[in-house]
């Protein structure tokens, strides 16, 4: 089955700085890598994704690289600000297969200092 | 955000109660999910639901038990837990379970004592 490694575990960076999380997954017919926000106390959300079609996604400061030869995705925050503080959850998963679910990443808790 | 609900969000219980935890999504979707999230492993999918059938068990013990009387609710009845059972319960809805964008519930934050 899908195995979704996920680096770093914590990251801190100064506000306006970038942040830079890492994740590579095993199985090689997984084309679809969501990436979700939690913040603290609340629940999970969608914040961008990608599919295996596209090599690279943005959304205003959120930029989402797939390397599929590599099998590994990143996200990219560029200008930090103390609310991109959370935790990150990337994850992996088969659009089209009998089983879509999602593997999950084991987090990234991001801390951007003002 | 009322699109997922869970109740209740918080629950205290012994080893020996019987208590069930209740997801209603009001989004038309037709797959549920349920996640156990603690500080070991943040994000461990349980059951999943597609058009009320269960199409995903994760190896799940039996105290644990789901059941989906429709496509609209989700429950997880639990017995005889284990204090390593305390946990935030995160349910969870998709269209499909087919790579859709999956919504999640508040949680209930379940303490076994």
């Amino acid at each position: 089955g899908e195995n979704v490694e996920q680096h770093p575990s914590t990251l801190s960076v100064q506000e306006g700085d970038s942040a830079v999380i890492k994740c590579t997954y095993s199985d090689s017919a997984s084309n679809y890598f969501p990436w979700y926000k939690q913040e603290l106390g609340k629940r999970p959300q969608l914040i961008i994704d990608i599919r295996s079609n596209v090599g690279e996604k943005k959304d205003q400061r959120i930029a989402v690289t797939l390397n599929k030869t590599a099998k590994h995705f990143s996200l990219h925050i560029t200008e930090t600000q103390p609310e991109d503080s959370a935790v990150y959850f990337c994850a992996a998963s088969t659009y089209g297969g009998s089983q879509g679910n999602l593997i999950f990443g084991k987090g990234t808790k991001l801390s951007v200092k003002p | 955000e009322t699109g997922v609900t869970q109740t209740p969000r918080h629950l205290v219980m012994g080893m020996t109660n019987k208590k069930s935890l209740k997801c209603e999504q009001h989004l038309g979707h037709n797959a549920m999910y349920w996640y156990k999230q603690s500080a070991k492993k943040p994000l461990e999918l349980m059951f999943v639901y597609n058009f009320k059938e269960q199409t995903e068990n994760n190896s799940v013990p039996s105290r644990f038990s789901p059941e989906c009387p429709n496509s609209s609710h989700l429950f997880l009845h639990l017995h005889t837990l284990q204090p390593e059972d305390s946990a935030l319960y995160l349910c969870a809805s998709s269209l499909m379970t087919d790579s859709y964008e999956q919504y999640f519930g508040p949680g209930t934050r379940l303490t076994v004592t």
